[in-house]
């Protein structure tokens, strides 16, 4: 079945600086790959997603990279602030299927 | 407007014993997809029902079910409970049943198993 790796599982970094969170996955049939931002005592929240045919999208600070060929995509955060601080999850999706996470990044940004 | 509630907040059970946790969807929503997330990890998909009917299930023993009203609230219920049961159940909505649907999820019942 399929399968998301995630990494780092931790990630510090300064107010300010930009942020990498990588994600593969191993069904090549997969076309859907949202990003969720959980913080402590809610649920997670969805703040971007892509499509297979797509390679890149962006949302003001956030944006995401996919490659097909490689079966990886990418969160990608700048301008870092201390509430981006939380636990990012990636998933992955047939599109008709559930959806697969990965095991989370914890981020913290400090001032 | 409000958004997708999960009662109860907390819960402690014993082994053996029997759990049921309740969804209400945000309005309009008519898919209600339950997920079980272990500490430190991300969520595992459990069930989805759309309109009352069950559209997909997860790796889960048929110690776990569910059901959806037909104000498409939903119900999860685990019986004979296992330490291992011990995490946060959360439930997500949306519009269709699709994945790429946005989901919506709800803040959760924290289930502890002793």
């Amino acid at each position: 079945g399929e399968n998301v790796e995630q990494h780092p599982s931790t990630l510090s970094v300064q107010e300010g600086d930009s942020a990498v969170i990588k994600c593969t996955y191993s069904d090549s049939a997969s076309n859907y790959f949202p990003w969720y931002k959980q913080e402590l005592g809610k649920g997670p929240q969805l703040i971007i997603d892509i499509r297979s045919n797509v390679g890149e999208k962006k949302d003001q600070r956030i944006a995401v990279t996919l490659n097909k060929t490689a079966k990886h995509f990418s969160l990608h955060i700048t301008e870092t602030q201390p509430e981006d601080s939380a636990v990012y999850f990636c998933a992955a999706s047939r599109g008709t299927d559930k959806l697969i996470f990965g095991t989370g990044t914890r981020l913290q940004v400090f001032p | 407007d409000a958004g997708v509630t999960q009662s109860p907040t907390h819960l402690i059970k014993t082994r053996g014993q029997q759990v049921t946790l309740r969804c209400s969807p945000i309005s309009g929503h008519k898919s209600v997809s339950w997920y079980q997330q272990v500490l430190g990890q991300g969520p595992q998909f459990i069930f989805q029902y759309y309109e009352k009917e069950e559209r997909g299930r997860g790796n889960f023993p048929d110690r776990f079910s569910a059901r959806q009203f037909p104000n498409y609230s939903s119900e999860l219920n685990v019986n004979a409970l296992l330490l291992g049961d011990s995490a946060l159940y959360l439930c997500a909505s949306s519009l269709r049943p699709q994945p790429s649907e946005t989901q919506y999820f709800g803040p959760g019942t924290r289930l502890l198993v002793l």
